[in-house]
């Protein structure tokens, strides 16, 4: 069946950078567009960032656009989440989840992964 | 790149139908037929139960539905049962690759 994993979370200082990675199996990882979409501790989901199949188009949240970058290893069924100059605010669960369709975005996420944890403090 | 606006809580008791509003602007939800719902319950990941805006996934019960007029987009439970009680998100696409949620409802079975 469809399976995501996301790894890499934990706790960094502010400013401070982490890699997220997301392994995928149980589908052609190289046909589809994944999504990174986070949640603050007791609040709601925010859409973080989302790449084509081939990694040649990238989109992301205004807060994050020049701090985070999408990025895909196809020969490694992985997607990656580099985040640099990491700020408090950006403490939340952050999941990987897949989309229907492979460049321009299907319009919806499933499934989803279980998250992994990253907390920015000091 | 504004939330959408939920309803921080409704409510409801068993059996009855409840209605999730979600209301965006003409550059998210009144310009693209691309909504979707989310369950999530607490603890859980979150769980796709309707997508461009009205179809139900395989195996997601036929007591969601969803809708749409103008900037609004909606989710009904109907026969409202114990285990709906759970957060709901939704989302649109807008536009230029990105994707922007909901603020969230927690629905609560009285």
């Amino acid at each position: 069946q469809v399976q995501l994993v996301e790894s890499g979370g934990g706790v960094v200082q502010p400013g401070r950078s982490l890699r997220l990675s997301c392994a995928a199996s149980g589908f052609t990882f190289s046909n589809y567009g994944i999504h990174w979409v986070r949640q603050a501790p007791g609040k709601g989901l925010e859409w973080v960032a989302f790449i084509w199949f081939d990694g040649s188009n990238k989109y992301y949240r205004d807060s994050v656009k020049g701090r985070f970058t999408i990025s895909r290893d196809n020969s490694k069924n992985t997607l990656y989440l580099q985040m640099n100059s990491l700020r408090v605010e950006d403490t939340a669960i952050y999941y990987c989840a897949k989309d229907p369709a492979g460049g321009y975005t299907g319009g919806w996420l499933d499934p989803w992964g279980q998250g992994t944890l990253v907390t920015v403090s000091s | 790149q504004s939330a959408l606006t939920q309803p921080a809580s409704v409510s409801g008791s068993p059996g009855q139908s409840i209605t999730i509003s979600c209301t965006g602007t003409t550059s998210d939800i009144g310009s693209y037929n691309l909504v979707s719902w989310y369950q999530q319950h607490p603890g859980k990941v979150p769980k796709l139960i309707i997508y461009d805006g009205t179809k139900r996934p395989p195996g997601i019960s036929n007591r969601f539905s969803g809708s749409k007029s103008g900037n609004t987009a909606s989710l009904t439970i109907s026969g409202l049962q114990a285990e709906d009680e759970a957060h709901y998100s939704c989302c649109s696409y807008a536009g230029g690759g990105t994707y922007v949620f909901g603020t969230g409802t927690k629905v609560t079975v009285l």
